[in-house]
């Protein structure tokens, strides 16, 4: 079945450093979605991509829709403390599906002031 | 407009007993989806609810149940918890006809 494969699981850095963390499938995703989630909160959408090859921006972050539709990859430009949280990459499961989503297993992102 | 919210935040049950999950959705959206996220994992797809009827599963027993309600709010409802239930149960919602998902907060059960 479908499954979301994301590295690093988790990452340890120091403020101002860039992070780079991308997720993989053996299925063919027609719509990338990375989340973040705070501790004790739900995911908070931080980009959404719909085309292979697009690469879209949202402040600091950057992220690629892979040219073979089976990854994506986020970036995050000099990272700040208040990035710290749990990075998850999400896809529609099967296909024409809206709002049922596969969610990979999460990179944790440390920062060190 | 209101955001997404979930309660109980917090919950304790024993084996055994039944739960029941409210949730509101975020102004105007009438699509509600639950998730379940146990430690260290993604959210994994429970069910959808779309006009008050079960718009499609996940690889949920049929005692995870739910409702949907004519202003959108909705209930996850679980029997018969064991203790693998354990875990953050999210509610999305979202608009028709698009990916996008907005969480709640999630409520915290634990199965003892």
């Amino acid at each position: 079945g479908q499954q979301l494969n994301q590295s690093p699981q988790s990452m340890f850095i120091q403020e101002g450093e860039d992070v780079s963390m991308n997720c993989t499938s053996s299925s063919i995703f027609n719509t990338w979605l990375w989340y973040k989630q705070d501790p004790g909160e739900g995911p908070v959408l931080l980009i959404a991509l719909y085309k292979a090859g697009e690469l879209t921006s949202n402040g600091r972050l950057t992220a690629q829709f892979g040219i073979t539709r089976k990854d994506s990859f986020l970036n995050i430009s000099a990272s700040i403390p208040s990035d710290v949280g749990i990075y998850f990459c999400a896809g529609p499961r099967g296909s024409g599906n809206t709002g049922k989503l596969i969610f990979g297993q999460g990179t944790t992102l440390q920062v060190k002031p | 407009e209101t955001g997404v919210t979930q309660s109980p935040t917090h919950l304790i049950k024993t084996r055994g007993q039944q739960v029941t999950l409210r949730c509101s959705s975020q102004s105007g959206h009438n699509t509600v989806s639950w998730y379940q996220q146990a430690l260290g994992q993604g959210p994994q797809f429970i069910f959808q609810y779309y006009r008050e009827e079960e718009n499609g599963r996940g690889n949920f027993p049929p005692r995870f149940s739910g409702l949907q309600f004519p202003n959108y709010s909705s209930e996850l409802n679980v029997n018969a918890l064991e203790l693998d239930d354990s875990a953050l149960y999210l509610c999305a919602s979202s608009l028709p006809g698009t990916e996008k998902l907005f969480f709640g907060s999630g409520t915290q059960l634990s199965v003892l």
